[in-house]
Protein backbone atom coordinates (compact mmCIF):
# COMPACT_ATOMS: atom_id res chain seq x y z
CA UNK A 1 0.00 0.00 0.00
CA UNK A 2 1.48 3.59 -0.58
CA UNK A 3 1.85 5.29 2.74
CA UNK A 4 4.12 8.66 3.69
CA UNK A 5 5.63 8.52 7.47
CA UNK A 6 7.00 11.21 9.33
CA UNK A 7 8.57 10.89 12.99
CA UNK A 8 5.67 9.83 14.36
CA UNK A 9 7.46 11.37 18.17
CA UNK A 10 8.17 14.87 18.87
CA UNK A 11 11.74 16.26 18.66
CA UNK A 12 13.01 18.15 21.67
CA UNK A 13 16.53 19.84 20.85
CA UNK A 14 18.26 23.06 22.58
CA UNK A 15 18.48 26.40 20.71
CA UNK A 16 21.52 27.18 18.17
CA UNK A 17 21.54 22.88 17.07
CA UNK A 18 20.32 21.67 13.96
CA UNK A 19 16.97 19.86 14.05
CA UNK A 20 16.81 17.22 11.59
CA UNK A 21 13.29 15.83 10.08
CA UNK A 22 12.71 12.61 8.40
CA UNK A 23 10.17 11.83 5.66
CA UNK A 24 9.95 8.40 4.31
CA UNK A 25 7.65 7.26 1.46
CA UNK A 26 6.21 3.91 -0.19
CA UNK A 27 5.14 2.53 -3.07
CA UNK A 28 4.87 6.10 -4.81
CA UNK A 29 7.10 8.02 -7.37
CA UNK A 30 6.53 11.89 -6.81
CA UNK A 31 7.41 14.26 -9.62
CA UNK A 32 8.26 16.85 -6.20
CA UNK A 33 7.84 16.98 -2.34
CA UNK A 34 7.39 19.63 -0.12
CA UNK A 35 7.29 20.64 3.24
CA UNK A 36 5.26 23.10 5.34
CA UNK A 37 5.01 23.99 8.45
CA UNK A 38 1.55 24.30 10.85
CA UNK A 39 1.28 26.09 14.22
CA UNK A 40 -1.28 25.42 16.54
CA UNK A 41 -4.92 26.50 15.35
CA UNK A 42 -3.12 28.19 11.97
CA UNK A 43 -3.24 26.86 8.55
CA UNK A 44 0.14 24.94 7.07
CA UNK A 45 2.39 27.20 5.27
CA UNK A 46 4.82 26.46 2.83
CA UNK A 47 8.72 26.20 2.83
CA UNK A 48 10.45 24.71 0.42
CA UNK A 49 9.18 22.50 -2.57
CA UNK A 50 11.81 19.75 -3.99
CA UNK A 51 11.78 18.16 -7.37
CA UNK A 52 13.10 14.18 -8.14
CA UNK A 53 15.88 15.59 -10.07
CA UNK A 54 17.29 17.48 -7.35
CA UNK A 55 19.35 16.32 -4.75
CA UNK A 56 19.27 19.57 -2.27
CA UNK A 57 18.03 23.01 -2.13
CA UNK A 58 18.13 25.29 0.28
CA UNK A 59 16.75 28.93 2.12
CA UNK A 60 18.17 30.54 4.45
CA UNK A 61 18.74 28.35 7.51
CA UNK A 62 16.08 25.38 6.03
CA UNK A 63 17.51 23.03 3.89
CA UNK A 64 15.81 19.60 2.13
CA UNK A 65 17.13 16.43 0.48
CA UNK A 66 15.26 14.01 -1.72
CA UNK A 67 16.73 10.81 -2.45
CA UNK A 68 14.36 9.00 -4.52
CA UNK A 69 16.13 5.96 -4.24
CA UNK A 70 15.71 5.41 -1.01
CA UNK A 71 12.58 6.59 -0.94
CA UNK A 72 13.42 9.92 1.66
CA UNK A 73 13.39 13.75 2.57
CA UNK A 74 15.15 15.27 5.07
CA UNK A 75 14.25 18.26 6.50
CA UNK A 76 17.32 20.58 8.27
CA UNK A 77 17.38 23.73 10.29
CA UNK A 78 20.14 25.00 11.25
CA UNK A 79 20.76 27.10 14.19
CA UNK A 80 17.33 26.09 15.72
CA UNK A 81 15.63 28.94 16.92
CA UNK A 82 12.63 28.91 19.75
CA UNK A 83 10.29 30.57 17.51
CA UNK A 84 10.68 27.50 14.70
CA UNK A 85 8.82 24.95 17.40
CA UNK A 86 5.99 23.96 15.31
CA UNK A 87 4.47 21.21 13.32
CA UNK A 88 6.60 20.30 9.92
CA UNK A 89 4.80 18.55 7.65
CA UNK A 90 6.02 16.44 4.50
CA UNK A 91 3.87 15.94 1.30
CA UNK A 92 3.61 14.55 -1.92
CA UNK A 93 1.93 14.74 -5.49
CA UNK A 94 1.52 11.05 -6.84
CA UNK A 95 0.17 11.99 -9.65
CA UNK A 96 1.61 13.96 -12.42
CA UNK A 97 -1.83 15.14 -13.56
CA UNK A 98 -3.11 17.53 -9.89
CA UNK A 99 -0.58 19.23 -8.76
CA UNK A 100 -3.05 20.02 -5.83
CA UNK A 101 -4.05 16.86 -4.86
CA UNK A 102 -1.28 15.99 -1.88
CA UNK A 103 -0.45 13.49 0.35
CA UNK A 104 0.41 14.55 3.98
CA UNK A 105 2.13 13.24 6.86
CA UNK A 106 1.68 13.10 10.09
CA UNK A 107 3.48 16.27 10.67
CA UNK A 108 6.78 15.80 13.72
CA UNK A 109 6.32 18.34 16.26
CA UNK A 110 9.43 20.30 17.31
CA UNK A 111 10.11 21.62 19.49
CA UNK A 112 12.92 23.96 20.50
CA UNK A 113 14.45 25.08 23.85
CA UNK A 114 16.14 28.29 25.09
CA UNK B 1 -2.72 41.10 -1.04
CA UNK B 2 -5.30 39.11 0.82
CA UNK B 3 -4.80 35.71 1.39
CA UNK B 4 -7.12 32.68 1.09
CA UNK B 5 -10.29 34.05 3.32
CA UNK B 6 -12.29 30.94 5.60
CA UNK B 7 -15.14 31.02 7.39
CA UNK B 8 -16.32 30.95 10.12
CA UNK B 9 -13.09 30.16 11.53
CA UNK B 10 -15.20 28.23 14.07
CA UNK B 11 -18.49 26.45 13.69
CA UNK B 12 -20.79 24.99 16.58
CA UNK B 13 -23.29 22.54 15.40
CA UNK B 14 -25.45 20.09 17.15
CA UNK B 15 -25.96 16.47 15.26
CA UNK B 16 -28.34 16.68 12.30
CA UNK B 17 -27.80 20.31 11.41
CA UNK B 18 -26.06 21.38 8.43
CA UNK B 19 -22.47 23.12 8.33
CA UNK B 20 -21.95 25.57 5.61
CA UNK B 21 -17.71 26.81 5.37
CA UNK B 22 -16.87 29.48 2.76
CA UNK B 23 -13.86 29.85 1.22
CA UNK B 24 -12.35 32.48 -1.01
CA UNK B 25 -8.88 31.60 -3.00
CA UNK B 26 -5.98 34.23 -3.49
CA UNK B 27 -6.47 36.59 -6.39
CA UNK B 28 -5.73 35.63 -9.26
CA UNK B 29 -6.02 31.85 -7.97
CA UNK B 30 -8.59 29.99 -10.08
CA UNK B 31 -8.28 26.45 -8.50
CA UNK B 32 -9.19 25.46 -4.88
CA UNK B 33 -8.76 22.78 -3.02
CA UNK B 34 -10.29 21.38 0.40
CA UNK B 35 -8.55 19.49 3.01
CA UNK B 36 -10.05 18.06 6.26
CA UNK B 37 -7.33 17.49 8.89
CA UNK B 38 -9.04 15.25 11.98
CA UNK B 39 -7.56 15.36 15.77
CA UNK B 40 -4.50 13.59 15.86
CA UNK B 41 -4.61 12.54 12.14
CA UNK B 42 -2.86 14.13 9.19
CA UNK B 43 -4.43 16.92 6.28
CA UNK B 44 -6.72 14.63 3.78
CA UNK B 45 -7.38 15.65 0.61
CA UNK B 46 -10.92 16.01 0.24
CA UNK B 47 -12.10 17.71 -3.46
CA UNK B 48 -10.26 20.14 -6.19
CA UNK B 49 -12.37 22.48 -8.08
CA UNK B 50 -12.62 24.97 -10.57
CA UNK B 51 -14.63 27.72 -11.08
CA UNK B 52 -18.75 25.81 -11.58
CA UNK B 53 -16.28 22.51 -11.94
CA UNK B 54 -15.37 19.49 -9.80
CA UNK B 55 -12.38 18.53 -11.21
CA UNK B 56 -11.71 15.74 -8.63
CA UNK B 57 -13.47 14.60 -5.69
CA UNK B 58 -12.37 11.23 -4.90
CA UNK B 59 -11.88 12.49 -1.25
CA UNK B 60 -15.24 13.41 -0.13
CA UNK B 61 -17.26 10.79 1.58
CA UNK B 62 -20.28 9.92 -0.20
CA UNK B 63 -22.97 10.83 1.68
CA UNK B 64 -24.08 14.12 2.87
CA UNK B 65 -20.54 16.04 1.81
CA UNK B 66 -20.58 18.84 -0.95
CA UNK B 67 -18.78 21.30 -2.94
CA UNK B 68 -18.94 23.61 -5.34
CA UNK B 69 -17.20 26.85 -6.76
CA UNK B 70 -19.48 29.25 -8.53
CA UNK B 71 -18.78 31.54 -11.18
CA UNK B 72 -19.26 34.08 -8.54
CA UNK B 73 -18.70 34.01 -4.80
CA UNK B 74 -16.72 32.00 -2.72
CA UNK B 75 -16.16 28.36 -2.72
CA UNK B 76 -18.77 26.15 -0.26
CA UNK B 77 -18.28 22.97 1.77
CA UNK B 78 -21.55 21.84 2.64
CA UNK B 79 -21.99 18.84 5.31
CA UNK B 80 -25.91 18.05 5.42
CA UNK B 81 -26.69 16.52 8.56
CA UNK B 82 -23.75 16.69 10.77
CA UNK B 83 -22.34 13.93 12.70
CA UNK B 84 -20.10 13.89 15.82
CA UNK B 85 -17.33 11.88 13.54
CA UNK B 86 -17.50 15.37 11.69
CA UNK B 87 -15.95 17.82 13.97
CA UNK B 88 -12.64 18.35 12.63
CA UNK B 89 -10.48 21.42 10.83
CA UNK B 90 -11.32 21.79 7.41
CA UNK B 91 -9.03 23.64 5.29
CA UNK B 92 -9.19 25.75 1.75
CA UNK B 93 -6.23 25.67 -0.42
CA UNK B 94 -5.67 27.57 -3.43
CA UNK B 95 -3.22 27.77 -6.66
CA UNK B 96 -2.81 29.65 -9.72
CA UNK B 97 -1.85 26.47 -11.91
CA UNK B 98 -2.54 23.26 -11.81
CA UNK B 99 -1.08 20.22 -12.96
CA UNK B 100 2.69 18.89 -12.49
CA UNK B 101 4.08 22.92 -12.28
CA UNK B 102 1.96 23.41 -9.49
CA UNK B 103 4.03 23.91 -6.76
CA UNK B 104 3.22 25.17 -3.03
CA UNK B 105 -0.55 25.44 -1.94
CA UNK B 106 -1.97 28.53 -0.11
CA UNK B 107 -4.09 27.58 2.61
CA UNK B 108 -6.47 29.54 4.85
CA UNK B 109 -6.34 29.34 8.64
CA UNK B 110 -9.07 26.85 8.33
CA UNK B 111 -12.55 26.61 10.23
CA UNK B 112 -12.98 24.50 13.37
CA UNK B 113 -15.99 22.41 13.31
CA UNK B 114 -17.60 21.04 16.41
CA UNK B 115 -20.78 19.01 16.34
CA UNK B 116 -22.52 18.57 19.58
Amino acid sequence: SQKIEQNSEALNIQEGKTATLTCNYTNYSPAYLQWYRQDPGRGPVFLLLIRENEKEKRKERLKVTFDTTLKQSLFHITASQPADSATYLCALDPSYNQGGKLIFGQGTELSVKP
Amino acid sequence: NAGVMQNPRHLVRRRGQEARLRCSPMKGHSHVYWYRQLPEEGLKFMVYLQKENIIDESGMPKERFSAEFPKEGPSILRIQQVVRGDSAAYFCASSMTSGPNTGELFFGEGSRLTVL
